[in-house]
């Protein structure tokens, strides 16, 4: 199972994009890039998943790169509740493996 | 529609005492996950359930813990006797349908005294 390399943490002001790095060097060809995140106290929530496309919904921008090996998660105008551990992790549904994720610090 | 449903949400129990926790999943959802995540760490796979039966238990400490998912629905894992280290937050995801996205419970935050 491919690795992710995180940020410990970030900061970043409330209303301006949080862009969020993901290094994913060893990934497998049909490997999936998944992002979760925990608020505290609350079990992960699903944000946004991609293979090779990028993809954006209502919550997020996921960009992947053409090698697939880093990808960045985006939060347009970040918000005071967008403060929390954002994991990244690569693999399939049936296999999610979490690394200690990046500590996002939204601030007035 | 109900998301992943776990009770209780705090247990605090002394060491050689046995717990469990129950969860119930997204309605539809075929695949059931237990994890336990450690104090600063990330969730880490316990056990995943396939309808009734457990598909990938290679990470679960056999000597103590076990876990049920008689009707392919709700589920239960247990601890019998709980350990000091046994301390953490026990989470249950789902998954199913379209995407086939795991989906988290709010957790189980256990505390072995």
């Amino acid at each position: 199972d491919a690795k992710t390399t995180q940020p410990p943490s970030m900061d970043c002001a409330e209303g301006r994009a949080a862009n969020l790095p993901c290094n994913h060097s060893t990934i497998s060809g049909n490997e999936y890039v998944y992002w979760y995140r925990q608020i505290h106290s609350q079990g992960p929530q699903y944000i946004i998943h991609g293979l090779k496309n990028n993809e954006t919904n209502e919550m997020a921008s996921l960009i992947i790169t053409e090698d697939r090996k880093s990808s960045t998660l985006i939060l347009p105008h970040a918000t005071l509740r967008d403060t929390a551990v954002y994991y990244c992790i690569v693999g399939n549904t049936d296999k999610l493996i979490f690394g200690t994720g990046t500590r996002l610090q939204v601030f007035p | 529609e109900a998301g992943v449903v776990q009770s209780p949400r705090y247990k605090i129990i002394e060491k050689k005492q046995p717990v469990a926790f129950w969860c119930n999943p997204i309605s539809g959802h075929n695949t059931l996950y237990w994890y336990r995540q450690n104090l600063g760490q990330g969730p880490e796979l316990l056990i995943r359930y396939e309808n009734e039966e457990a598909v990938d238990d290679s990470q679960l400490p056999k000597d103590r813990f076990s876990a049920e998912r008689l009707k392919g629905v709700d589920s239960t894992l247990k601890i019998q006797p709980a350990e000091l280290g046994d301390s953490a937050v026990y989470l249950c995801a789902s998954s199913g349908g379209s995407g086939n996205i795991q989906y988290f419970g709010a957790g189980t935050r256990l505390s072995v005294l």
